[in-house]
């Protein structure tokens, strides 16, 4: 059974910093591309970030790029999301997901994880 | 990148059909078939309905359905179930390598 398991959330002050982890298991972990999307509670889906099986390639939204960064470890089959000078819009709950070719088919997703950043 | 158009809510009854649609530019869904859609339900992770346009993925029943036409795609539900009251969204692939996602749209069934 495919499972991906996010963890690392928590209240955090502004310019701060927080790393996520989502552990994933039931498949080939580097197969696979890996996403991340948040979505302020009652609010819409925002794509944040992909790497792709090997971790050798990434991508990410203009509101997050060069303040978070996006890597995996194989051996551990788990995907991280590094964020760091932390804002209060970065407010929200995130989500991974696998992608089979990168492209936006995000078949299998996290519970989530919430993020919240505030003094 | 600007989040993909999307009507804020629909709303049908049981057993009548309903589309979403779901505008971007000629540099995501006009570019390409990559279009796909999620389900959400209140404090639920997205669920994948369709992918690349107009595919099942394993397990979506087939009363869900998706085209393209231009910058603009939709997704029709037919027979209309309670069960399918959620949030719907769209999401497209992008020519900077990145994924759009629609602002969403809450389906009502009446």
């Amino acid at each position: 059974e495919v499972q991906l398991v996010e963890s690392g959330g928590g209240l955090v002050q502004p310019g701060g910093s927080l790393r996520l982890s989502c552990v994933a298991s039931g498949f080939t972990f580097s197969g696979f591309w890996m996403h991340w999307v948040r979505q302020v509670p009652g609010k819409g889906l925002v794509w944040v970030s992909r790497i792709n099986g090997d971790g050798s390639s990434t991508n990410y939204a203009d509101s997050v790029k060069g303040r978070f960064t996006s890597s995996r470890d194989s051996a551990k089959k788990t995907l991280y999301l590094q964020m760091n000078s932390l804002r209060a819009e970065d407010t929200a709950v995130y989500y991974c997901g696998r992608d089979r070719d990168g492209d936006g088919m995000v078949d299998y997703w996290g519970q989530g994880t919430l993020v919240t950043v505030s003094s | 990148q600007s989040a993909l158009t999307q009507p804020a809510s629909v709303s049908g009854s049981p057993g009548q059909s309903i589309t979403i649609s779901c505008t971007g530019t000629s540099s995501d869904v006009g570019s390409y078939n990559l279009v796909s859609w999620y389900q959400q339900h209140p404090g639920k992770a997205p669920k994948l309905m369709i992918y690349e346009v107009n595919k099942w993925p394993s397990g979506v029943s087939d009363r869900f359905s998706g085209f393209k036409s231009g910058n603009t795609a939709f997704l029709t539900i037919s027979g209309l179930q309670a069960e399918d009251e959620a949030d719907y969204y769209c999401c497209s692939y992008t020519s900077s390598r990145k994924l759009v996602f629609g602002g969403g749209t809450k389906l009502t069934v009446l």
